[in-house]
């Protein structure tokens, strides 16, 4: 089983739609998560921390499922300037500093 | 402020030519990574320093790959021979010395063409 999987997508959806992305991760250790969005020939940017209680950044929603092992993201109220490829992000081990990225969501907002 | 910067930009040569990449991190962050990002791979850790010292090399494909950091503020990442098959947008990222944080700065890439 890969450390991160994700749905490649692509997920084509309307402006104004509200759209999910889920990621699964192998290691039960893991302690902390995190979303990078990336532009098309772009370089990767955090998007959002995931906390265990969940976090809230505007129209976006990250939430972790410990049981299930898997992570969220959630968009509200979709723009165009969202599409992009979304990455979920695990640290490699506990304790370093590196991190395993999936292979990333793609997301087309349509007008 | 400057993020980080990698150079060339882009990068196109002969099969068995030797490529140089190189980074500078952001100033006063001490880790810095090298990724490769491909289609059909995604983007896989190459190598990564914490204190210009080399933490875990594990992700370098094979002795063809080297890197250096023999500064705070300066890294490069060598293929000789290359092949076409290293063809990549190459990433160099940055983490600054706070407990915890994971937030890692990439540079714009270097996108590598091996004919």
């Amino acid at each position: 089983r890969k450390e991160v999987e994700q749905d490649p997508g692509p997920f084509n959806v309307p402006e104004g739609a509200t759209v999910a992305f889920n990621c699964t991760y192998s290691n039960s250790a893991s302690q902390s998560f995190f979303w990078y969005r990336q532009d098309c020939r772009k370089e990767p940017k955090l998007l959002m921390s995931v906390y265990s209680s969940g976090n809230e950044d505007g129209r976006f929603t990250a939430q972790l499922n410990r049981a299930s092992q898997y992570i969220s993201l959630l968009i509200r109220d979709s723009k165009l300037s969202d599409s992009a490829t979304y990455l979920c992000v695990v640290p490699l081990d506990t304790g370093r500093r590196a991190l395993t990225f999936g292979s990333g969501t793609r997301l087309q907002v349509q007008p | 402020d400057a993020g980080v910067i990698q150079s060339p930009r882009h990068e196109v040569t002969e099969m068995g030519q030797e490529v140089t990449l190189r980074c500078k991190p952001i100033s006063g962050h001490n880790s810095l990574f090298w990724y490769r990002q491909t289609m059909m791979r995604g983007l896989e850790l190459l190598i990564y320093f914490n204190n210009n010292v080399p933490i875990d090399d594990s992700g370098m494909p094979e002795d063809r790959f080297s890197a250096k950091m023999p500064n705070a503020s300066f890294s490069t990442l060598k293929i000789q021979p290359s092949e076409p098959r290293d063809s990549a947008v190459y990433f160099c990222a940055s983490t600054p010395p706070l407990a915890g944080l994971h937030e890692q700065f990439f540079g714009p890439g270097t996108r590598l063409t091996v004919l």
